[in-house]
């Protein structure tokens, strides 16, 4: 699976946009790219995944740039239980265990 | 919403002690997950479970390690002779193989402490 980059931490103002970077420049054409994030020690939780397209849910956008070596995830009002680590990874959609490699993510803190 | 239940939620038990941790995944789900997180660190996955064998372990996963889907519903994580070391956050998750785009759901996991 690609590697992927995420700064460590980041802030965000309650009410405003959370916009939240990854650099996956090794990508394969044939992996998608996820985001799940974890609320201090819950389970992992699935936000958004996305090939080539910008996506949207009602959790969340992602923008993904046309080369694909770069994602954003963005959260549209940003509220204090959004606080978490969130976690950029890509993965190849169909392998047989479609485990997920998790990385050190980005700690985003939601400040009132 | 269906979801991925746990039990105990914390589990405490003394080095070389055997543990069974427990897992209800969703009910139409076929592929089953053991993760791990020590405190502060990454989740690391331990071990994917298809059609009632192992499909892939990772380093972890060693001979102290097995898992067990004794019924239909139930999915178990046996530490048999446990280290100090095996204290961490234990999540299962599960996929269902006709999911389109494959997204994992974790359960709430379990806190095992080893004394």
């Amino acid at each position: 699976d690609a590697k992927t980059t995420q700064p460590p931490s980041m802030d965000c103002a309650e009410g405003r946009a959370a916009n939240l970077p990854c650099n996956h420049s090794t990508i394969s054409g044939n992996e998608y790219v996820y985001w799940y994030r974890q609320i201090h020690s819950q389970g992992p939780q699935y936000i958004i995944h996305g090939l080539k397209n910008n996506e949207t849910n009602e959790m969340a956008s992602l923008i993904i740039t046309e080369d694909r070596k770069s994602s954003t995830l963005i959260l549209p009002h940003a509220t204090l239980r959004d606080t978490a680590v969130y976690y950029c990874i890509v993965r190849v959609g169909n392998t047989g265990g479609f485990k997920t490699i998790f990385g050190a993510g980005t700690r985003l803190f939601v400040k009132a | 919403e269906p979801e991925v239940t746990q039990t105990p939620s914390h589990q405490v038990t003394q080095m070389g002690q055997e543990v069974i941790l427990r897992c209800v995944p969703i009910s139409n789900h076929l592929y089953f997950y053991w993760y791990r997180q020590i405190l502060g660190q990454k989740v690391e996955f331990l071990v994917s479970f298809y059609n009632n064998e192992i499909s892939e372990k990772s380093e972890i996963f060693d001979d102290q390690f097995s898992v067990e889907r004794p019924d239909g519903s139930n999915f178990t994580l046996k530490i048999r002779s446990t280290k100090l070391e095996d204290s961490a956050m234990y999540f299962c998750a599960s996929i269902s193989q006709g999911s389109s785009y494959n997204e994992q759901f974790f359960g709430p996991g379990t806190r095992l402490t080893v004394l």
